[in-house]
């Protein structure tokens, strides 16, 4: 099976920096990826780590170590609208695993002015 | 592009009806999947597809049917609600290689009730 674990809160003001953290037991692993959910939303892809290290898109990055299955989502200069949940979601190997995403219980991030 | 559209957005059933969420694609995406959305849950696979014709379980099957006779469509169908389906639902989809398989795009949800 697998399992991931993120904090079900975080909050911080506009203006700051935030990281959201994840940490993952699966049979196997073919990436981490981050999605977005604004309260009665759809979410939305953020972003997709196959490898180790640091992946930068604007204001938001996220990080990958595979050797330690944890994962982060960096989200700079917040802004009000960064309000929502954030999911991560990782692809097990092995067979029809590869095919399904399974997503953790998400963070909720509350931004305050 | 309408991306993924899915019907309806808000249904109420009654224990032991039967109903079919609808779900379509105009992406030409292979991979189409169901997942549900509860409170505290996170979002669970319910079913997928990997193309025409082939479909598969996820996480959390039990209760639900789905078919998949064309790339565009993927409905999912109840065939005796419970009120433990009570739920939100979405379809999503991706395509098959890389980069766009790491990608999954969603509809914006069906929210069920059943009493």
């Amino acid at each position: 099976g697998q399992s991931l674990e993120q904090p079900s809160e975080v909050t911080a003001v506009e203006g700051a920096i935030v990281q959201i953290n994840c940490t993952y037991q699966t049979s196997g692993f073919y990436g981490l990826s981050w999605y977005q959910q604004h309260d009665g939303g759809a979410p939305t892809f953020l972003s997709y780590n196959a490898l180790d290290g640091l992946e930068e898109t604007g204001r938001f990055s996220s990080f990958l170590s595979r050797s330690d299955s944890y994962g982060y989502l960096l989200l700079q200069e917040l802004q009000m609208k960064d309000s929502a949940s954030y999911f991560c979601a990782v692809r097990p190997g092995g067979g029809a695993g590869f095919q399904k995403l399974v997503f953790g219980t998400g963070t909720r991030l509350l931004v305050s002015p | 592009n309408a991306g993924v559209t899915q019907t309806p957005k808000f249904q109420v059933l009654k224990t032991g009806q039967s109903m079919t969420l609808q779900c379509a694609q105009d992406m030409n995406h292979e991979y189409m999947s169901w997942y549900r959305q509860d409170p505290g849950m996170g979002l669970r696979l319910i079913h997928y597809s990997v193309g025409a014709g082939i479909t598969d379980q996820g996480e959390v099957p039990n209760g639900y049917n789905v078919s998949r006779s064309t790339t565009e469509d993927f409905p999912l169908r109840l065939l005796s609600a419970a009120p433990s389906q009570t739920s939100v639902y979405f379809c999503a989809s991706r395509a098959g290689v890389p980069p766009g398989a790491n990608v999954l795009t969603f509809g914006a949800g069906s929210r069920l009730t059943v009493l």
